[in-house]
């Protein structure tokens, strides 16, 4: 099916450990970005890919890695997961940057424990 | 970091009636704004988007803008159990680094049968 899509949907896992969020968007779309969003916080935008090889940090960018070889995909990775990173993970693709329109997956909900 | 507010609610209506959501932003040369709707536990997704000063009109949303203001509303006429969910503002920006959306924490909306 044609949209953007994230996986796992769920994942629980262990400090210190490394957690690798799955992104991938069959549009084309030259952005795409990855959030989180906390209880108090709202949406945060961690990283963000103007195109394939183009990355760039956003609001919230420490203790994670980010990467993308293929336009359709815009993995996110957390070297070494900390309780604070518990949230849900949004990733979204526009077709292009300035004032277009962002269009969201399912999320992914991560517990560190 | 440039800010946008909203009213974090709840804002409760009765079925029928208008609901009146506001957001205002701090980034004077933001040209794009966005209204999101959130309902809980799933991904944020489009209603509106407004580029230039006035009203936009698209089904029972209106959205308005006055930049001179750096004010954004969305007015919800004949409001419905379904449009129960956290709304969420979104304005455009250009740093340093490139493009990005900043959004609200959000409003949360009821409306009562």
């Amino acid at each position: 099916d044609a949209g953007i899509t994230q996986s796992p949907r769920y994942k629980i896992t262990e400090t210190g450990r490394q957690v690798t969020l799955m992104c991938h968007q069959t549009w084309s779309h030259s952005y795409m970005f990855w959030y989180r969003q906390d209880l108090g916080h709202g949406l945060r935008l961690i990283y963000y890919s103007a195109a394939a090889d183009i990355t760039d940090k956003g609001e919230v960018p420490d203790g994670y890695v980010v990467s993308r070889s293929k336009t359709e995909n815009f993995p996110l990775t957390l070297e070494s997961a900390t309780r604070s990173q518990t949230s849900v993970y949004f990733c979204a693709s526009s077709e292009s940057g300035g004032g277009d329109t962002q269009y969201f997956g399912p999320g992914t909900r991560l517990t560190v424990l | 970091q440039k800010e946008v507010e909203q009213n974090s609610g709840p804002l409760s209506v009765p079925e029928g009636a208008i609901a009146s959501l506001n957001c205002t932003y701090s980034d004077r040369v933001s040209q794009s704004f966005f209204w999101y709707r959130q309902y809980s536990g799933k991904s944020p997704e489009l209603i509106m988007s407004i580029y230039s000063n006035g009203d936009k009109e698209d089904g029972r949303f209106t959205a308005q803008l006055n930049k001179a203001s750096q004010y954004v509303s969305l007015l919800i006429r004949d409001s419905q159990p379904s449009d129960s969910a956290t709304y969420l503002c979104a304005v455009n920006h250009v740093s340093n680094s490139g493009y990005a959306l900043n959004f609200g924490k959000g409003t949360s909306l009821l409306v009562t049968p």
